[in-house]
């Protein structure tokens, strides 16, 4: 079955120490997986999406299908990067594609 | 551009209570999804469509009704509520030019059922 994992509900560090959000999933064909962020009282959007290998806001995430995992790393943690993090996975039906969330990590940055 | 809205912002029902959650985006997007945010277990997918007429259940369907007669409106109907329903409700919308899976979500509808 397909299913996204995240196995920290909570991750607290001090500003300039470096962060990784975990993420496991589990999928039986070629994964696309993603990383949302929510903001407090913002709306959930996307923050990146390992397919296009990019770096945003200073956060990289590298899939490793080996390990089937999809972590979300960044060196110095922000006070800005507060937020709740949820690990995605696409899953294509027909032409639909759906996103499976993991249960999302708070990710708190302390001063 | 609006984006995504959602009406009411909050809501608290009475145990078997009726009512619907609004979402409207005016983007042209053909697909769009509710999700219910509850603590622990991340977002679940409850309905979809991908056009107008076309609807289909997601992850937790039960309890929820959606029609989709137009391509801008997508409401969730909760026709018999439960405390189960109590959760965070979000919407959320994709167009054909996005690249699959980058959903536009509203703010979200708070919903407490008594």
């Amino acid at each position: 079955a397909q299913r996204v994992t995240q196995p920290e509900k909570l991750l607290s560090v001090f500003k300039g120490a470096p962060v990784e959000l975990k993420c496991n999933y589990s999928y039986s064909g070629s994964p696309e997986l993603f990383w949302y962020v929510q903001y407090s009282r913002q709306r959930l959007q996307l923050l990146l999406r390992h397919i296009s290998r990019e770096s945003i806001k200073g956060f990289t995430a590298d899939l490793n299908k080996g390990e089937t995992s999809f972590h979300l790393k960044k060196p110095f943690a922000q006070e800005e990067d507060s937020a709740m993090y949820y690990c995605a996975l696409g899953q294509r039906s027909g032409n639909t594609g759906k996103l499976i969330f993991g249960q999302g990590t708070t990710l708190q940055v302390k001063p | 551009n609006a984006g995504v809205t959602q009406t009411p912002k909050f809501q608290v029902l009475k145990t078997g209570q009726s009512m619907t959650l609004q979402c409207a985006q005016d983007m042209n997007h053909e697909y769009m999804s509710w999700y219910r945010q509850d603590p622990g277990m991340g977002l679940r997918l409850i309905h979809y469509s991908v056009g107008a007429g076309i609807t289909d259940q997601g992850e937790v369907p039960n309890g929820y009704n959606v029609s989709r007669s137009t391509t801008e409106d997508f409401p969730l109907r909760l026709l018999s509520a439960a405390p189960s329903q109590t959760s965070v409700y979000f919407c959320a919308s994709r167009g054909t030019g996005t690249p699959d899976y980058e959903q536009y979500f509203g703010p979200g509808t708070r919903l407490t059922v008594t």
